[in-house]
């Protein structure tokens, strides 16, 4: 079975541009989230799908980011403008049902390191 | 800030050592998991454990909730140096439906 897989692995940017990360979940898994890692501290939930609609976006900071999930498939995050304060690593992750409350795991992809200078 | 705390923030341990790394957070929850990060890489889930569970077993791990006092540790037995990694817990709370990182814990295994 095929993992989640994000892309791009590594991103550069300077401040006030703008920037787009793309995830696909494992085949078949309904419930989506993107993470936000900042070094040396736990991943924190930037938004969370279930198959197209937004079920958690409350610490997305919508002024600047935005998320989407085609079709209920693969999703794509954007940063406009960036801040030097997104520099971290975005975490893609899937889940076969609704995730952390109802108990299932969640299968991570390897991230997208982005870089604001 | 949300996150749980874990500690120690950082352990360093010799190869054949048992490695403890506790977790405590602050509300309720319904279940509580133990995730690894290798260094440049996405987590990976090692156990999970449900609120009305104790201990939990899974190869070399052991995990045990204890919701009196609102914290959890996760043993390592007989560790390898390939249990480098960073260790996080993360609870799902009811009424919830997302996980909540704690700070982690940096584990150096040193063969």
């Amino acid at each position: 079975e095929a993992g989640v897989a994000q892309s791009p692995r590594y991103k550069i940017i300077e401040k006030r541009q703008s920037v787009a990360f793309w995830c696909n979940p494992i085949s078949g898994h309904a419930t989506l989230y993107w993470y936000q890692q900042i070094l040396g501290q736990g991943p924190k939930l930037l938004i969370q799908f279930q198959n197209n609609g937004v079920v958690d976006d409350s610490q997305l900071p919508k002024d600047r980011f935005s998320a989407e999930r085609l079709k209920g498939v693969d999703s794509t995050l954007k940063i406009q403008p960036a801040k030097l304060e997104d520099s971290a690593v975005y975490l893609c992750a899937s889940s076969p049902l609704r995730g952390g409350a109802s108990g299932n795991e969640q299968f991570f992809g390897p991230g997208t390191r982005l870089t604001v200078l | 800030s949300q996150q749980g705390e874990e500690d120690p923030q950082a352990l360093s341990i010799q190869e054949g050592e048992n490695a403890t790394m506790n977790c405590s957070y602050k509300t309720s929850i319904n279940n509580l998991q133990w995730y690894r990060q290798n260094s440049g890489r996405g987590l990976v889930h090692l156990i999970l454990i449900r609120s009305n569970e104790r201990e939990k077993h899974s190869g070399r791990l052991r995990v045990t909730l204890d919701t009196s006092k609102k914290s959890s540790s996760l043993l390592i037995t007989a560790s390898r140096a390939a249990d480098t990694a960073s260790y996080f817990c993360a609870t799902g709370h009811t009424g919830f439906q997302k996980l909540v990182f704690g700070t982690g814990t940096r584990l150096l295994v040193s063969p």
